[in-house]
């Protein structure tokens, strides 16, 4: 099964709405990734964190890595139509960093 | 900047038909990765490799074949598709960094096996 759990697997917002999606691990993870899928494309990279209880932001986006490193959340400040796609949270299993293991992912829609 | 390549885009098979998708990245990234994505399930992990010579199974790895001769190239191979193998497969890799492990996709070949 999945390692992570990514919640909601929907989310519908009006232009102008914030937007959360919420991931959890069962384990401790050395690292969380986020990536971005636009509808028909490919996931991309948006941040990696590694710290306890690390916040980084990206122009609208926020991005926080629990205390216990078990939970990460991802926060949109006041969507734009150009936020559409779904949004994937990712960890590696074990001690290859490389191999990542994903959520389910959170598909945004916005309505203008 | 070709970054990942994967071909084809686009393949439809017949019940036990064989194929490989290619993989190839130009970055000289040691680890490489095959995902497969169905709606609601996200990105599963197939099969993965931490360098030339060394694979190993990930989540989904029954009926999936993989190889990896070189550094660049990491292909996957169907041996006797069957229609639940219908879905996109991506292939991804990344460097071998404790620091910075940002995986980079290839734009995705969409299979569907009749």
């Amino acid at each position: 099964g999945q390692q992570v759990m990514q919640i909601p697997q929907y989310q519908h917002v009006q232009e102008g709405e914030d937007f959360t999606t919420y991931c959890n691990s069962s384990t401790t993870l050395s690292n969380i990734q986020w990536y971005k899928q636009r509808p028909g494309g490919h996931p991309v990279f948006l941040i990696q964190l590694v710290k306890s209880g690390e916040v980084k932001k990206q122009k609208r986006l926020t991005f926080q890595f629990g205390e216990a490193k078990k939970n990460s959340s991802l926060h949109i400040t006041a969507t734009q139509t150009t936020d559409v796609g779904t949004y994937f949270c990712a960890g590696p299993r074990g001690s290859t960093l490389g191999r990542l293991y994903f959520g389910r992912g959170t598909q945004l829609t916005v309505w203008p | 900047n070709a970054g990942v390549t994967q071909t084809p885009k686009f393949q439809v098979l017949k019940t036990g038909q064989s194929m490989t998708l290619q993989c190839a990245q130009d970055m000289n990234h040691e680890y490489m990765s095959w995902y497969r994505q169905d709606p609601g399930m996200g990105l599963r992990l197939i099969h993965y490799s931490v360098g030339a010579g060394i694979t190993d199974q990930g989540e989904v790895p029954n009926g999936y074949n993989v190889s990896r001769s070189t550094t660049e190239d990491f292909p996957l191979r169907l041996l006797s598709a069957a229609p639940s193998q219908t879905s996109v497969y991506f292939c991804a890799s990344s460097p071998r960094q404790t620091m910075n492990t940002e995986a980079f996709f290839g734009q995705g070949t969409r299979l569907t096996v009749v």
